[in-house]
């Protein structure tokens, strides 16, 4: 079963503009990681935020907030007057420490283009 | 510092040749994972070294992979034979920490492997 669901395969925004990026996860561990990775043209998966399970608290860094809520398993990812340099994919995974030890499950993620 | 570095970049083989994949982890980072993204799924977990062992090699497909870590520090993932079913982007990730779900990875560019 999947367990990151990104439900948006592809989000096209004009410069400027606010998007959210929705994620749910499913987990029956009381203790987890969920972490965003971004995926720039160039390839590379470069980490944009983890949060622990113990953590609800929403963060903001610039630009970029991330809502957790535990109640409605989610941990959507906001971006603020969208640029056209946000233009990536972008993935959410989440970490558990059962049965899959700590391998990073990410989902199908979701290609945003920002266009001027 | 330099990142993770993958070669190739991409490698375009016939089914049932053999390819060789390389990563070179962040220098001091004992931690290396493989994953894999085949078209249009999830990326998925394939193994996990710390140094020159297995730590967990559950993702593995099948005989047919094999990866190294002669001395801790790179290591190769080798498809003999390949199939079709073996194209998509193959990411090398390595950690500093130990092994935890915490842990934030430090992902290359991928290798690109296509089968035909």
């Amino acid at each position: 079963a999947q367990k990151v669901t990104q439900a948006q395969t592809e989000i096209s925004v004009v410069e400027k503009e606010d998007v959210t990026l929705d994620c749910v996860y499913e987990t029956r561990d009381t203790t987890y990681y969920l972490f965003w990775y971004k995926q720039p043209p160039s390839g590379e998966l470069v980490f944009l935020i983890r949060r622990n399970s113990f953590d609800e608290q929403n963060e903001i860094s610039g630009r970029y907030s991330w809502n957790f809520q535990k109640s409605t398993s989610s941990f959507n990812f906001t971006i603020t007057a969208s640029q056209v340099v946000d233009s990536a994919v972008y993935f959410c995974a989440l970490s558990e420490g059962t049965d899959s030890g700590y391998a990073l499950n990410f989902g199908k993620g979701t290609s945003l283009l920002v266009t001027p | 510092e330099a990142g993770v570095t993958q070669f190739p970049s991409h490698s375009v083989i016939e089914k049932g040749q053999t390819v060789t994949l390389r990563c070179d982890p962040i220098s001091g980072h004992d931690n290396l994972y493989w994953y894999r993204r085949v078209m249009g799924k999830e990326i998925k977990f394939l193994l996990h070294f710390v140094k020159e062992s297995k730590q967990d090699e559950s993702g593995m497909p099948n005989n047919r992979f094999l990866a190294e870590r002669t001395g801790g520090t790179y290591s190769t993932l080798k498809v003999q034979p390949a199939e079709l079913e073996d194209s998509g982007v193959y990411f090398c990730a390595s950690s500093q920490d130990s092994w935890s779900g915490a842990n934030v990875l430090t992902f290359g560019a991928g290798s690109r492997l296509t089968v035909l």
